[in-house]
């Protein structure tokens, strides 16, 4: 059972460049989300999907992007890689709104941006 | 402004010994709470969660305590073991579920 699987685990940018993060989970969850972390900083969340077909903002959405694919799969752009988004990045997916709700992250994503 | 908050970016503590890892909210509308754990090159997993009407719930080694007029909880772990040692998250969903807020995590580090 996979759960939540993110590629690639490692990626340097340069500044400027552009990269995609992918995220697919098989827990028919309908949320999705991508946090970052940062020493100090905690998780904090850039995008998210309540369900197929819509996305929002989250605490830190600038410099970024996002595509809800389909249910399964959620992908999170960077156009112009910047050294501030030097960071692990994180998927997670979740039941929306079920009692003892609980996000299921991924392995994580760690990017450095040079 | 941060709507979770864990003031102590780490902790050591010996084997056998009790660990308490300390988390504080400031929105009262959070009814629902979280702990993560999350060892180095992993993503975090669910450890323990409790609901605005209990106090305290357990599950084993781990107990999380909820204090609500002090818009504080706790998550005590007895007896500690080295493999205990991680970085815990405390989190809260907001009212609808759409999203979830995580403090700054604290870095347990259990000593044999």
């Amino acid at each position: 059972n996979a759960g939540v699987t993110q590629t690639p685990k490692f990626q340097v940018l340069k500044t400027g460049q552009s990269m995609t993060l992918q995220c697919a989970q098989d827990m028919n969850h309908n949320s999705m989300y991508w946090y970052r972390q940062d020493p100090g900083m905690g998780l904090r969340l850039i995008y998210y999907s309540a369900s197929e077909g819509t996305t929002d903002k989250g605490e830190v959405p600038n410099g970024y992007n996002v595509s809800r694919l389909n249910k399964r799969e959620f992908s999170l752009r960077l156009e112009s890689a910047a050294p501030s988004q030097t960071s692990v990045y994180f998927c997670a997916s979740s039941t929306q709104g079920t009692l003892n709700e609980k996000l299921f992250f991924g392995s994580g994503t760690q990017l450095s941006v040079l | 402004d941060q709507q979770v908050k864990q003031n102590s970016p780490s902790l050591s503590v010996q084997e056998g010994r009790i660990s308490i890892l300390n988390c504080d909210y400031t929105n009262s509308m959070f009814d629902y709470f979280l702990w993560y754990k999350k060892y180095p090159a992993e993503g975090p997993t669910f450890l323990i969660s409790i609901s605005s009407i209990k106090d305290k719930n357990e599950d084993g080694r781990f107990t999380v305590f909820l204090n609500k007029s002090a818009k504080h909880l706790s998550l005590h772990i007895v007896p500690s073991q080295p493999g205990d040692s991680a970085v815990y998250f405390c989190a809260a969903p907001a009212y609808n579920f759409n999203k979830f807020y995580f403090g700054s995590g604290t870095k347990l580090n259990v000593k044999p």
